[in-house]
This record gives C-alpha cells, sequence and structure tokens, in this order.
C-alpha cells in the first residue's frame, strides 16, 4: 500500500513568506506527526494529532508555525514570515494507534529560507 | 540539552565484520528506545525497538542491547553489509501521555565498505 506522502519535495521561499507543507498519512492511521530535522541535528518533535483530540502543540518553536488535519486525514503545517532558521527538512509521519506504535514517516519536505 | 546523544557522528566497517552504533540518553523516564535507518532523500525507516523490561532484542542481523544502569544502548549489525550504509538514528520515548513524543538523536553515518 502507499506509505506516507509530502509535498512539495523541495521548497525555496524568501525571507517573511508564508509557506504551507502537506502530508498524506498511511490510510487508516489515527496518529499523525510533524518532526523537523535542521542541518547536522536530529528529528525535533513540532506537533502531534490523534483522532478528534486536542493536538498536542508542545514542539512547535514560535507562534509563526501552526499545523491543521482536516478530516482526521491530510495535514498541512503552516509558516507564516518565514525566517532563515526555519529552513530544514519537515518530516512527517503516522502511526496506526499511538503509545509506542511505530511511526512510518514520508520523505520530507527540504524547506530553503533564503 | 540534549536528552538522546549520539557522540560518533560517522562510522566506517568492512563488509562482513561486525557494525557497532552507540546512543547514551541523559532522561531516566525513557522506557522504549528505538533506532531508525534513513537513506539520503528518504524518510526514516523502523529498524528495531527494545523495551526498559529487557536488556536485548534481537531481528536477524540487527541486535540491540540496552544497559539502564549506564543508560546506554547499542545496535549491532552482523554481518554487516554494504546496503546497510546510511545514516543511523537512536531515538527514546517516556511511559504515560506523551509516550508518542520520540526524542531523537543527531544520528550515526554507517558506511560499510565492500
Amino acid at each position: 500500500g502507499a506509505g506516507v506522502s509530502q509535498s512539495p519535495s523541495n521548497k525555496v521561499t524568501e525571507k517573511g513568506k508564508d509557506v504551507e507543507l502537506r502530508c498524506d498519512p498511511i490510510s487508516g492511521h489515527t496518529a499523525l506527526y510533524w518532526y523537523r530535522q535542521s542541518l547536522g541535528q536530529g528529528l525535533e518533535f513540532l506537533i502531534y494529532f490523534q483522532g478528534n483530540s486536542a493536538p498536542d502543540k508542545s514542539g512547535l518553536p514560535s507562534d509563526r508555525f501552526s499545523a491543521e488535519r482536516t478530516g482526521g486525514s491530510v495535514s498541512t503545517l503552516t509558516i507564516q514570515r518565514t525566517q532563515q532558521e526555519d529552513s530544514a527538512v519537515y518530516l512527517c509521519a503516522s502511526s496506526l494507534v499511538t503509545g509506542h506504535d511505530e511511526q512510518y514517516f514520508g520523505p520530507g519536505t527540504r524547506l530553503t529560507v533564503t | 540539552d540534549q536528552q538522546v546523544k549520539q557522540n560518533s557522528p560517522s562510522l566506517s566497517v568492512q563488509e562482513g565484520r561486525i557494525s557497532i552504533l552507540n546512543c547514551d540518553y541523559t532522561n531516566s523516564m525513557f522506557d522504549y528506545f528505538l533506532w531508525y535507518k534513513k537513506y539520503p532523500a528518504e524518510g526514516p525507516t523502523f529498524l528495531i525497538s527494545i523495551s526498559s523490561i529487557k536488556d536485548k532484542n534481537e531481528d536477524g542481523r540487527f541486535t540491540v542491547f540496552l544497559n539502564k544502569s549506564a543508560k546506554h544502548l547499542s545496535l549491532h549489525i552482523v554481518p554487516s553489509q554494504p546496503g546497510d550504509s546510511a545514516v543511523y538514528f537512536c531515538a527514546a520515548s517516556a511511559a504515560g501521555a506523551g509516550s508518542y513524543q520520540l526524542t531523537f538523536g543527531k544520528g550515526t553515518k554507517l558506511s560499510v565498505i565492500p
């Protein structure tokens, strides 16, 4: 079956612009996660969605970052007024349930802010 | 403060020999540990995991060892194959309501030389 897909695969934007990154999780997976990997760093947790519960936004680095998950499926991560330090690979993952269940990752979106 | 540390950014091993990747953690609340493997331009893929109630878990050529008193785990790959060349991430999660939140190390790039 299809894995987690993300679009676009690459995005170059000017400082100050807004960007939207999209994630299509594996069908039937109720949990969805966003991570960020900056150059030379590990993956950094950003936000978590589980079913209809309120998302865990504790990892979002600033109020310029927001995310939505519509209909319990597709998710969009939005970064407003992008800064150069936002440049990173943004990874989405999904899992069948939550807790210690295996997370399946998409290929990521490489964001470059110039 | 990095709670999961992979102190070796890179490792080179001859094909057929053993690869040993190390990981240290500082948070005593971590009770579940995972290894992910990442090829360039792809998302991480789950490799193997271990619960804190065990000290060893084996899956084919891959074995993970956990030393709780030392807060140390290691991944052994025997025998190493060229296709194992990738970046390996150690990750950990804590018990309880936030158990879905993985904390990753910075990764170790493994090169298996034919």
